[in-house]
């Protein structure tokens, strides 16, 4: 199975900061990377497909980069409906796997 | 637009077998439009990240995590536009958020709000 790690675990952010979270890929998953969004009791958000292409209806203020191996989410400025917890996942190859999440939480 | 959603018991003994349905409403399963979607079962572990059970696509083709060792089944029912999920033998390890969804090859955007079963005598 292909192994994603992301960096950090958590993180504490002001309001209008800029966060990058990264995610490794244990073998390349070309640019076969999404990332998604995640609050309690609510169905996961897609954000981030194909590592770079936002998805529609998503705020410009997130991105996405790399290829191979390694990527990042950014969220450009902070907003408050934007503290949640982030995953990548790649659906390069079976099994589709999910890294562990990067909590994002208010300072 | 797509919505999806979640169904079945909320308890299951352990060594029974856990089934869960997916209702889709805003697409047809069945209709040629439908061809190219996948319909996946995802699961969250309490506190823990997601796992990917596995997907069915047009023509009934489906991928499992091979960590689920055989236990598991999904199967699509057009003329109800649900498709399912059935696992085997299930110990506590299988309580969890389950997830229903549908995507393409390689992007999963449309996700059910999720319904908790937990394993438990």
């Amino acid at each position: 199975d292909i192994r994603l790690t992301q960096s950090p675990s958590s993180l504490s952010a002001s309001l209008r900061d800029r966060v990058t979270i990264t995610c490794r890929a244990s073998q390349s998953v070309d640019s076969h990377l999404s990332w998604y969004q995640v609050k309690s009791g609510k169905a996961p958000k897609l954000l981030i497909y194909s590592a770079s292409n936002l998805q529609s209806g998503v705020p410009a203020r997130f991105s996405g980069s790399g290829s191979g191996t390694d990527f990042t989410l950014t969220i450009a400025t902070l907003e408050p409906e934007d503290f949640a917890t982030y995953y990548c996942q790649q659906s390069d190859t079976i099994p589709w796997t999910f890294g562990p999440g990067t909590k994002v939480e208010i300072k | 637009q797509v919505q999806l959603q979640e169904s079945g018991p909320g308890l299951v003994k352990p060594s029974q077998t856990l089934s869960l349905t997916c209702t889709v409403s805003g697409v047809s399963m069945g209709s040629s439009d439908s061809t190219g979607y996948y319909w996946s079962w995802i699961r969250q572990h309490p506190g823990k990240g997601l796992e990917w059970i596995g997907y069915i696509y047009y023509g009934g083709t489906t991928k499992y995590n091979p960590s689920l060792k055989g236990r598991v089944t999904i199967s699509v029912d057009t003329s109800k536009n649900q498709f399912s999920l059935r696992l085997t033998s299930v110990t506590a390890a299988d309580t969890a958020v389950y997830y229903c969804a549908k995507g393409g090859a390689t992007v999963t955007p449309d996700w059910g709000q999720g319904t908790l079963v937990t394993v438990s005598s």
